[in-house]
């Protein structure tokens, strides 16, 4: 069984760091793209990362809103995912989500998200 | 930067009802389209991709259809672990790598 869990969580001021983890558990961790999504309170969902999986060079993507201050990285020899978030805003806080990114989809060429971990809850407040 | 809106933001319907919801994209993002539910304390669960293919495991009552700009998510009849909000989500044209719609609550009428 697929399992993804995330931890790393908290409160913590303006302009700080905090790192989130996400272990996983189920399948080849190190074969898989993974991409770190959130959900600030009561709204909707956005993309913040991709790292992809050692044959694609771990490259990553990230969002705008995050690019320069985020950084995603994997130690596959660990099975797990991190999210460095430095120079936090008000507007980070969120619930950080973890994904597989799993499903090649042939059409489009791209990886989907097939598993989703619960999520671990970022407040970013003085 | 692609723009996802979605309609109607709550959508009431009776268990047993067709409910039909609607996601458009301000440019066209081909077949690109994914349909995601999300129930209250949840992660998402990816329902449909490629607009209209349902992902491993998911009911037949959901269908998706649409291509360019225009899409659609049907529920042919809704069961009462329907009720939650459905977001779609683009993957055709970047950056971003993924951009999702504001989202479709389905409670109980």
């Amino acid at each position: 069984e697929v399992q993804l869990v995330e931890s790393g969580g908290g409160l913590v001021q303006p302009g700080g760091s905090l790192r989130l983890s996400c272990a996983a558990s189920g399948f080849t961790f190190s074969d898989h793209y993974m991409d770190w999504v959130r959900q600030a309170p009561g709204k909707g969902l956005e993309w913040v990362g991709r790292t992809r999986n050692k044959a694609n060079s771990y490259t990553t993507e990230y969002a705008a809103s995050v690019k320069g201050r985020f950084t995603i990285s994997r130690d596959d020899s660990k099975n797990s995912l991190y999210l460095q978030m430095n120079s936090l805003k008000t507007e980070d806080t969120a619930v950080y989500y973890c994904a597989r990114s799993g499903l090649w989809d042939d059409s489009s060429g791209y990886y989907l998200h097939d598993y989703w971990g619960q999520g671990t809850l970022v407040t970013v407040s003085s | 930067e692609i723009v996802m809106t979605q309609s109607p933001a709550t959508l009431s319907v009776s268990p047993g009802e067709r409910a039909t919801l609607s996601c458009r994209a301000s440019q066209s993002v081909s077949s690109n389209l994914a349909w995601y539910q999300q129930k209250p304390g949840q992660a998402p669960r990816l329902l449909i991709y490629g607009a209209s293919t349902r992902a491993t495991g998911i009911p037949a009552r959901f269908s998706g259809s649409g291509s360019g700009t225009e899409f659609t998510l049907t529920i042919s009849s809704l069961q009462s672990e329907d009720f939650a909000v459905y977001y779609c989500q683009q993957y055709n044209n970047w950056p971003p790598l993924f951009t999702f719609g504001p989202g479709t609550k389905v409670d109980i009428k």
